[in-house]
């Protein structure tokens, strides 16, 4: 089977540094992609981890330990239009992504 | 920026009755996918389709749905005799760019709100 977890929601302040986990049991792994998705919008890409470590791109960082079966989302210098839904998605060897459920995250100020 | 499009936006229908949701992946893109998202729920995959023909499909994607790529830039999702439980956001996506190789983003449309009454 197959399982990816991650927390339901989260809340932080502005210019505050927030890490969201994600937790994943699957067979045929072939990346683990994040997502950004407002509220009845479509999901955004975010990042891609197919290695173990690190990936940053600006504000955003993403890791991985496949052994684990971890990633983490990073998100530096909170900023109000980052309060949204960020979905964990496990890429299979056959291209389909599968999603976890997201965590709500809400900024205040 | 290239982004896939999708239309309508929204589609309201009567239970029984057949919805075809369009979509317009990026262009050079050689992969294309559809996933629906019930309200309050997590995004699931429905279909996977490259070559002119299904890749994969999961146990949503019964005889109910079927898919099209009737031209050289149009992906559609047809889903026959709907039911209440059809009732989600419809998001085409599309992957592959110039290398036309797994391992690439998908890229995710608008969506098509779907409403069965």
């Amino acid at each position: 089977g197959q399982n990816i977890d991650q927390p339901t929601e989260m809340t932080a302040t502005e210019g505050a540094i927030v890490q969201i986990n994600c937790t994943y049991q699957t067979s045929g792994f072939n990346g683990l992609f994040w997502y950004q998705q407002h509220a009845g919008e479509a999901p955004t890409f975010l990042s891609y981890n197919v290695l173990d470590g690190l990936e940053e791109k600006g504000r955003f960082s993403s890791f991985l330990s496949r052994s684990k079966g971890y990633s983490y989302l990073l998100l530096k210098e909170l900023q109000m239009k980052d309060s949204a839904s960020y979905l964990c998605a496990v890429r299979k060897n056959t291209d389909k992504l599968i999603f976890g459920t997201g965590t709500r995250l809400q900024v205040f100020p | 920026e290239p982004e896939v499009t999708q239309t309508p936006s929204h589609q309201v229908t009567q239970m029984g009755q057949e919805v075809i949701l369009r979509c317009v992946p990026i262009s050079n893109h050689l992969y294309f996918y559809w996933y629906r998202q019930i309200l309050g729920q997590k995004v699931e995959f429905l279909v996977s389709f490259y070559n002119n023909e299904i890749s994969e499909k999961s146990e949503i994607f019964d005889d109910q749905f079927s898919v099209e790529r009737p031209d050289g830039s149009n992906f559609t999702l047809k889903i026959r005799s709907t039911k209440l439980e059809d009732s989600a956001m419809y998001f085409c996506a599309s992957s592959g760019g110039t290398s036309g190789g797994l391992g690439d983003t998908q890229y995710f449309g608008p969506g098509t709100r779907l409403t069965v009454l």
